[in-house]
């Protein structure tokens, strides 16, 4: 167990529905990404949050996916209207970043993966 | 944008044995991390191993190592005295040493079996 919790693990639901997924993150880790994992892929990157900010969010993410991490701790991912194309395994990372200037990147090289969510839209 | 590759989508070996698990990758990037990662059926992901692009020595963990080419942009992943429990797949990913977001960027993976 990596300490990083998803919930719930397995969703399956009809087209057009919405859905949430929630993930609680170690507690002391300031960034949360996720990724999306086709069946047979290596994961995908989706959004990523520094504390409460969401900084980045890739094309994959379309304007039905929105993501929130309230207040720095948990998030959450919603889809709304669901496609078949959604279905897939949406997994969370965390990890405690610090930069340390021009010598690069000091700690948050190693992200830890929660067990993933698996939707599958029918 | 970085790519990663790994061509072989599965593998098998005795256990006991040793395997190697290759990976390539593009990037203009002169500094990066590059790390394998192991996925158990139904399992969380964790890190096997990680190399910082500007050390020349190979990684090493326990069974686990690397052979790192820069130049060729290479980094193969050598598991020595295979295990039943290293029964997985493996996913070679990219991370830039600097600049926003540091998020992964993964290979398609290679399922390894490990065989009694």
């Amino acid at each position: 167990d990596t300490g990083v919790s998803q919930d719930p693990r397995h969703k399956i639901t009809k087209r057009g529905q919405n859905v949430t997924f929630r993930c609680d993150p170690i507690s002391e880790h300031n960034r949360l990404y996720w990724y999306r994992q086709t069946l047979g892929q290596g994961p995908e990157f989706l959004t990523y949050f520094q504390n409460e900010a969401q900084l980045e969010k890739s094309r994959l993410l379309s304007d039905r996916f929105s993501a929130e991490r309230p207040k720095g701790s948990f998030s959450t991912l919603e889809i709304q209207r669901t496609e078949q194309g959604d279905s897939a395994m949406y997994l969370c990372a965390s990890t405690n970043y610090a930069y340390a200037g021009i010598s690069g990147l000091q700690r948050g090289n190693e992200q830890f993966f929660g067990p993933g969510t698996r939707l599958t839209v029918l | 944008a970085q790519t990663v590759t790994q061509s072989q989508p599965e593998m098998s070996v005795q256990e006991a044995e040793t395997v190697t698990l290759s990976c390539t990758y593009d990037t203009s990037e002169n500094n990066y991390y590059l790390f394998w990662y192991k996925q158990p059926p139904s399992r969380q992901m964790i890190l096997v191993i990680r190399q910082e692009a500007y050390k020349q020595q190979n990684a090493t963990e326990n069974r686990f190592s690397v052979n790192f080419q820069k130049a060729a942009k290479s980094f193969s992943l050598k598991i020595s005295d295979s295990q039943l429990g290293d029964t997985a797949m493996y996913f070679c990913a990219f991370m830039k040493h600097v600049g926003a977001g540091n998020m992964l960027t993964f290979g398609g993976g290679t399922r390894l079996m490990v065989k009694p």
